[in-house]
Order: C-alpha cells, then sequence, then structure tokens
C-alpha cells in the first residue's frame, strides 16, 4: 500500500506564473489536508477536502489559492501568479473515511521556490 | 483558537540518554494528538497517535502521554541514538478541523 504520494517534489517558478501541486492520498483515504510550511516556521492548515468537497479552507490566502479534490484523480493546490512570499513547504495528508479526525498520513511535500 | 507550544525549542544530549519533549495545548477539546518526526527537507514521519480517551501510548523506545485536564503532553525517548536527531512536531486534533501544529523541538544526540 503506497503511501501518500505527492509530485512534483521540487518546483520553481518565477513571479507571476501559476504552480500545481499534486497530491494522491492513500489508498481507500478519502479526506484530503493541506499544509503549508515556511521557511523557519511551523507547519499551517490550509483546506480540508473529501471527494467533490472543501470541508475546511479558513487557512487558504483569500486570493491566487485554490484546492480541488475530484471523484478522479489526485487532490491538486492551485497557486496563480505566484509571488516569492509563496516559496515554501507544501505537504499534503491523507486520513481514513469516516470521522475526519483519524491518524494523519503526511505525504514527502513539494518545496515551492518561487524566483 | 488553539495555541500549541513546545518545550524545549531545541536539545542536544549524548547518545545514551533518556530525555523527554514537551507539548503544551490552550484548548482542551480535542480528538486527538499526534507526535512526528521531521527530518532536514524531509516530510513528516508519524511516530504516535494518541486518542482522547487514552493516557499514554508506546511504540519501541518512545513513550507519549496526554494529560488533557492540564493540556499537556510528554513524548519520551529511551537510551537516545544519533539516528533519533531530527525535530520532532507535536499536532492537536480539535474535532471536526485540522490539525494545529507546535513549532517543534529541534534534537541532537551526539555519538
Amino acid at each position: 500500500n503506497a503511501g501518500v504520494m505527492q509530485n512534483p517534489r521540487h518546483l520553481v517558478r518565477r513571479r507571476g506564473q501559476e504552480a500545481r501541486l499534486r497530491c494522491s492520498p492513500m489508498k481507500g483515504h478519502s479526506h484530503v489536508y493541506w499544509y503549508r510550511q515556511l521557511p523557519e516556521e511551523g507547519l499551517k492548515f490550509m483546506v480540508y477536502l473529501q471527494k467533490e468537497n472543501i470541508i475546511d479552507e479558513s487557512g487558504m490566502p483569500k486570493e491566487r489559492f485554490s484546492a480541488e479534490f475530484p471523484k478522479e484523480g489526485p487532490s491538486i493546490l492551485r497557486i496563480q501568479q505566484v509571488v516569492r512570499g509563496d516559496s515554501a513547504a507544501y505537504f499534503c495528508a491523507s486520513s481514513p473515511p469516516g470521522t475526519p479526525n483519524n491518524e494523519q498520513f503526511f505525504g514527502p511535500g513539494t518545496r515551492l521556490t518561487v524566483l | 483558537k488553539q495555541e500549541v507550544t513546545q518545550i524545549p525549542a531545541a536539545l542536544s544530549v549524548p547518545e545514551g540518554e533518556n530525555l523527554v519533549l514537551n507539548c503544551s495545548f490552550t484548548d482542551s477539546a480535542i480528538y486527538n494528538l499526534q507526535w512526528f518526526r521531521q527530518d532536514p527537507g524531509k516530510g513528516l514521519t508519524s511516530l504516535l497517535l494518541i486518542q482522547s480517551s487514552q493516557r499514554e501510548q508506546t511504540s519501541g523506545r518512545l513513550n507519549a502521554s496526554l494529560d488533557k485536564s492540564s493540556g499537556r503532553s510528554t513524548l519520551y525517548i529511551a537510551a537516545s541514538q544519533p539516528g533519533d536527531s531530527a525535530t520532532y512536531l507535536c499536532a492537536v486534533d480539535n474535532y471536526g478541523q485540522n490539525f494545529v501544529f507546535g513549532p517543534g523541538t529541534r534534537l541532537s544526540v551526539l555519538p
């Protein structure tokens, strides 16, 4: 059973470009969470999704950021018109169905660098 | 609003020592608490999960305790090894919400 997969592992973008980060949850998991870790800071929650639904996006910046978890395929975190302050490690976690508060399993992260 | 703190921020010990990492949280209405390990430039590895109804969990040389009423958890590492060097993160799961992470304790175990 493969763990949570994220790709790409490293992503370089120039200011103003778009960044798309992908997350494939563990097999059988239907809850996906995105977290951001800024340099020298702790992990901060961004968004919690179930299949085709955004459950909690209280941690998402109001502009330029969006997330989806379609019925088929991976979850996508999309950042439009990236700025240098978006440079960070973005982690995805998944948990099994049922209550949303089971153990979360984390992917290896995508490290975004904005030039 | 839940806030999580961890003490100490950094710790350096000689190999073989037993050590305790501390985690405190402000809102005791938690569903579970999870301890993670993060190696530099890497993702998070889950170490132990304690449900709110539990007092402690053990895995190998690791033991985590939870005292909800006082808002505290400790991670005990026995007979530390250089391979234990990493940042240890405590995360609290509020009901129906997301994980709130502490800032971490950076551990160095010297050979």
